[in-house]
């Protein structure tokens, strides 16, 4: 069965600090992979999305960036964080892009910009 | 364009009474519906999924949803909630070929003893 995991769980970290989240998945192969925001009380922004190795998406201009180095494994960066960058972090993944094919969340990680 | 609607913010029951979750959805085909759950500081859990193979779709933990064309709805309903299913929930429609999920505003349900 896939299992996705995502790490740190928790981070605390100072304006204007660097950032790296990851996220990998297992047993498949050559996953579509995202990573979403959820801000407080807010629904889920779309950030990056990756159909292969090297090959990201950005959905929304930021300060934000990310990296796909190996088939499964995907990074979310910044070399210095805002305020405005705390929020919950979810990477998911899926088979294929498109309709019926859904997505499956990992657990998120919970970054405060103090 | 497609979009989803969730008519309510929060929902309230109590233990053991029936749950009724609404999503309205809007799109010029049939489109692909799923419901998910999200648990405090949790990342999101897929409940169930409609790929037009029956209109009924039953999900786990007792969770189903009916897919009503003429009302372009797809509700989520449970016969009995438990205090376990307090959680927010978010309905999504998938467009034809893309990858980009649209969410619903969620409903946060709160179960009561």
């Amino acid at each position: 069965s896939q299992t996705i995991h995502q790490w740190p769980a928790t981070l605390v970290q100072p304006v204007g600090s660097p950032l790296s989240l990851e996220c990998t998945v297992e047993g498949t192969s050559n996953p579509n992979l995202y990573w979403y925001r959820q801000a407080a009380g807010r629904g889920l922004q779309l950030l990056f999305y990756s159909v292969g190795i090297g090959q990201i998406s950005s959905e929304v201009p930021q300060n934000l960036s990310a990296s796909r180095p190996q088939d499964r494994q995907f990074i979310l960066s910044s070399k210095k964080l805002l305020l405005s960058d705390s929020g919950f972090y979810l990477c998911a993944w899926s088979l294929l892009a498109g309709a019926y094919h859904e997505q499956f969340f990992g657990p998120g990680t919970r970054l405060t910009v103090l | 364009a497609q979009s989803v609607t969730q008519l309510d913010s929060h929902v309230s029951v109590s233990e053991g009474t029936p749950v009724l979750l609404r999503c309205n959805y809007s799109s010029s085909y049939s489109p692909s519906l799923f419901w998910y759950v999200q648990h405090p500081n949790k990342g999101l859990q897929l409940l169930l999924k409609y790929t037009s193979a029956a209109t009924l779709v039953k999900g786990i933990n007792g969770f189903e949803a009916e897919f009503k064309k003429s009302e372009t709805s797809f509700h989520l309903t449970k016969p009995s909630a438990h205090m376990s299913d307090a959680a927010e929930y978010f309905c999504v429609v998938i467009p034809d070929s893309s990858y980009k999920l649209i969410f619903g505003s969620g409903t946060r349900l709160l179960v009561r003893p």
